[in-house]
């Protein structure tokens, strides 16, 4: 059983392009969750969801921030015109329940983004 | 403010000796997480503590939750080179919340 694929694993952008970074969950897993990373910094929820739901987006920026998890296929974070400050780890996570009703949360490898 | 807070921030220890980090919160805890991750990758799944008093352990990692659920403790006994990174704990504060994270403790084991 495949992990949490996270792709691209780097992905470099200049300021004004847009990027797409990809989510593929567990196997048998229907909830997805988007964090990001800044250096020395801890991880900061993003966004919750579920099959073609957006559960909880308390976490995601107003502007220029999206994401999606289709029927089929990967959870998509769509970043519009892409700032410096954008830079960051952005890791997803996958489970079976959701967590606070004890399902494990596991974790992809991360996309790591570069704004030039 | 942070509402989970970890310490120490940083720690080095010989290879060999005991340690223990620590996650505080000034809220109940409902489900705390620990993992591992190494720079540069993702996050290792280490335990899942639910209950007051709870206590689990893998390999020579042992993690605590105490009895009034606002802190856990990781406790790493005879320290290996491969225990080094950086140790984060995640819980929930709340059960309509989302799992939220400490800074995280990096460690660093010196032969």
């Amino acid at each position: 059983n495949a992990g949490v694929m996270q792709n691209p694993r780097h992905l470099v952008r200049r300021r004004g392009q847009e990027a797409r970074l990809r989510c593929s969950p567990m196997k048998g897993h229907s909830h997805v969750y988007w964090y990001r990373q800044l250096p020395e910094e801890g991880l900061k929820f993003m966004v919750y969801l579920q099959k073609e739901n957006i559960i909880d987006e308390s976490g995601m920026p107003k502007e220029r921030f999206s994401a999606e998890f289709p029927k089929e296929g990967p959870s998509i974070l769509r970043i519009q015109q892409v700032v410096r400050g954008d830079s960051a780890a952005y890791f997803c996570a996958s489970s079976v329940s959701r967590p606070s009703n004890t399902g494990e949360l596991f974790f992809g490898e991360g996309s790591r983004l570069t704004v030039l | 403010s942070q509402e989970l807070e970890q310490s120490p921030q940083s720690l080095i220890v010989q290879e060999g000796k005991n340690l223990t980090i620590n996650c505080t919160s000034s809220k109940t805890l409902y489900g705390l997480y620990w993992y591992k991750q190494k720079y540069g990758e993702g996050l290792i799944f280490l335990m899942m503590l639910q209950k007051g008093g709870e206590e689990k352990s893998h390999e020579k990692i042992t993690a605590k939750l105490d009895e009034k659920k606002q802190q856990s403790s990781l406790h790493i006994t005879a320290s290996q080179p491969s225990h080094a990174g950086i140790y984060l704990c995640g819980a929930f504060l709340s059960g309509n919340t989302p799992l939220v994270f400490g800074k995280g403790t990096r460690l660093s084991v010196i032969a």
